[in-house]
């Protein structure tokens, strides 16, 4: 199975300052079709998960354009622009490349 | 508008035994690719197990021989049979909408507790 490894695993950030989570997988996730299965993943206290980020850097129906994506391979990341009040929450990494998808340990985003 | 609600969970003894239903509207469970993903209190995801349109279905190592996965067309409903239930299968579990390699649509979650 693929590993997620997410850092860092706690995220300080205060409001209106920008937020960075890394992510690296233990193999390449580059499917043989060409593309690479990374998304990102935000759960909000007491929610399901919602899908912010797909395919390593386009923005799932509805979320804002504070959200972006970046990355190649096995090495990728998340950026919140500007973090507001409602961005509180865990964010995950998720591979789809393999059949058996499998997810980061989780950054938890908090206000400062 | 995309929906899935999930009905099912419960308080189940050790071995016991537990059906989750997933219903979906705003699409055809049986022409996508659906998930159940699990959370256990206080921890991350981990994927369960695969249905894909065709058919074929697949599990995580922790579960396979004792949970199914399988759909009702006529219903539009995906369902997780849970057999032999231990006390490490607690958590909450979230049928999803595959889409672009990864969980586009989710349910509310159904919390599933493994307990004498």
């Amino acid at each position: 199975d693929i590993v997620m490894t997410q850092t860092p695993l706690s995220s300080p950030v205060t409001l209106g300052q920008p937020a960075s989570i890394s992510c690296s997988s233990s193999q390449s996730l580059v499917h043989s079709d060409g593309n690479t299965y990374l998304s990102w993943l935000q759960q909000r206290p007491g929610q399901p998960p919602r899908l912010l980020i797909y395919k390593i850097s386009n923005r799932f129906s509805g979320v804002p354009d504070r959200f972006s994506g970046s990355g190649a391979g096995t090495d990728f990341t998340l950026k919140i622009s500007r973090v507001e009040a409602e961005d509180v929450g865990v964010y995950y990494c998720m591979q789809g490349t393999q059949m058996k998808w499998t997810f980061g340990q989780g950054t938890k985003l908090e206000i400062k | 508008e995309v929906q899935l609600v999930q009905s099912g969970g419960g308080l189940v003894q050790p071995g016991g035994s537990l059906r989750l239903s997933c219903a979906v509207s705003g699409f055809t469970v049986g022409n996508n690719f659906m998930n159940w993903v699990r959370q256990a209190p206080g921890k991350g995801l981990e994927w369960v197990s695969l249905l894909y349109s065709g058919g074929y279905t697949n599990y995580a190592e922790s579960v396979r021989g004792r949970f199914i996965i399988s759909r009702d067309s006529s219903k539009n409903t995906l369902y997780l049979q849970m057999n032999s239930l231990r006390p490490e299968d607690t958590a909450v579990y979230y049928c999803l909408r595959g889409i672009n390699g990864t969980g586009g649509y989710w349910g509310q979650g159904a919390r599933v507790t493994v307990s004498s």
